[in-house]
């Protein structure tokens, strides 16, 4: 069964710092992964998307690597801002004869504190 | 974890032909389902909604209709296509966190 395990599932950091999320997955067969940031009553929006050959894909302040041996990504966030405040999910993409599947995520809820 | 799947990922169609594109959610129960249009180079047209089994709102009128057969499957169906229908159809799920995206059909009608 395709599962897709985030964490963790909170974190609170202080303004400034750095954090990363933890996306473990088991997806097959694979096409892409892609980080969503998604603020409370909003819908998701695209960070990074990245396919089986790229490792890291950044954006802005958001860096994504991808291990497809491991099955494992991250996302880092650099120096975070109380804007940063919101949920992170991973959603993992699968392209098969029958069509196109994705996989979500539980999300990590991040809390940046001034 | 929740899963949506779209079937087929592409199509391409003769006009005047019939159309059946599939939506399926897993992992969650009692979703609002979604069906969008997005032509090209344009933005997201929502076509039709479901707020449960057997219950369909459509947004627009068109050739086009939506059937809800079962909780978590959605249906976009046409007797005859048009030109006009080309484009990228995505369904969505909801839940009260948010709307998530299905990977989306492309239909090209020819």
């Amino acid at each position: 069964k395709n599962q897709v395990e985030q964490s963790p599932q909170s974190l609170i950091i202080l303004e400034g710092k750095n954090c990363t999320l933890q996306c473990n997955y088991t997806v097959s067969p694979f096409s892409n992964l892609r980080w969503y940031k998604q603020d409370t009553g909003r819908g998701p929006v695209s960070l990074t998307i990245m396919t089986f050959s790229e490792n890291t894909k950044s954006n802005g302040r958001y860096t994504a690597t991808l291990d497809a041996d491991t099955k494992q990504s991250s996302l880092h966030i650099t120096a975070s801002q109380l804007s940063d405040s919101a949920s992170y999910i991973c959603v993992v993409s699968a392209l098969d004869n029958a069509g196109n599947m994705l996989t979500f995520g539980g999300g990590t809820r991040l809390m940046v504190k001034p | 974890s929740q899963t949506i799947h779209q079937w087929p990922a592409t199509l391409v169609q003769p006009v005047g032909s019939p159309l059946s594109l599939e939506c399926t959610v897993e992992g969650t129960s009692n979703p609002n389902l979604y069906w969008y249009r997005q032509a090209a180079g344009r933005g997201l047209q929502l076509l039709f909604y479901s707020v449960g089994i057997g219950q369909i709102s459509s947004e627009v009128p068109q050739n086009l209709s939506a059937s809800r057969p079962q909780d978590r499957q959605f249906i976009l169906s046409s007797k005859k296509l048009l030109l006009s229908d080309s484009g990228f159809y995505l369904c969505a799920w909801s839940v009260k966190r948010g709307q998530f995206f299905g990977p989306g059909t492309r239909l090209t009608v020819l």
